[in-house]
């Protein structure tokens, strides 16, 4: 089955910085890469999605980027902001009649400091 | 939450006892899931429904059943609940271009 590796673990960046968070992926037939950003006591909340047919895309200060060659995507976070503290998870899936089965990462606690 | 109640929130419980939990939706979708979270882990698939009465196992599926009688409506049971299963449980829907999950507000069950 499909497994999912993220890197790092923890991250720690000053206010108005770039954040990165990587994952790596070993099903060569997933297609679909979503990114999930769960606060403390909440469930884990879609913040952006990529199909395998796109290498990159942009939704504010939030990008997706995917290399299928190596199998592996990127989160990039610009401009951090305090309310970005949370932890990242990315997901991968292969999207067949039998539903969407993501396979996650272990999570990225990202925190944002003043 | 994408219209998702998840029941009870938190959960205490001794080994060896029966435990359920409810998820519930609100907007009629096919797909269902449950999912489990743990320190290291990420999240894992335990079960998942395409429709009523249709249901199969995910990754860590051992010592978990389900049903799922009304569309609205998709139990989790631990017939007879570990240690090992104490975590944070969440109930997942796929939306309706059929890709996108979105996740209940969990349920933290303790087995001591």
């Amino acid at each position: 089955g499909e497994n999912v590796e993220q890197h790092p673990s923890t991250l720690s960046v000053q206010e108005g910085d770039s954040a990165v968070i990587k994952c790596t992926y070993s099903d060569s037939a997933s297609n679909y890469f979503p990114w999930y950003k769960q606060e403390l006591g909440k469930g884990p909340q879609l913040i952006i999605d990529i199909r395998s047919n796109v290498g990159e895309k942009k939704d504010q200060r939030i990008a997706v980027t995917l290399n299928k060659t190596a199998k592996h995507f990127s989160l990039h976070i610009t401009e951090t902001q305090p309310e970005d503290s949370a932890v990242y998870f990315c997901a991968a899936s292969g999207l067949t009649g039998g539903g969407n089965k993501l396979t996650f990462g272990t999570g990225t606690q990202l925190k944002v400091e003043l | 939450d994408a219209g998702i109640t998840q029941s009870p929130r938190h959960k205490v419980t001794e080994t060896g006892t029966p435990v359920t939990l409810r998820c519930h939706q609100t907007e009629n979708h096919r797909y269902m899931y449950w999912y489990r979270q743990d320190p290291g882990h990420g999240l894992r698939l335990i079960h998942y429904s395409y429709g009523v009465k249709d249901t199969d196992k995910g990754e860590v599926s051992d010592g978990y059943s389900v049903s799922r009688s009304k569309t609205e409506d998709f139990l989790l049971t631990l017939e007879s609940a570990t240690s090992s299963q104490t975590s944070v449980y969440f109930c997942a829907i796929m939306g309706d271009d059929n890709e996108k999950l979105f996740f209940g507000s969990g349920t933290q069950l303790s087995v001591l």
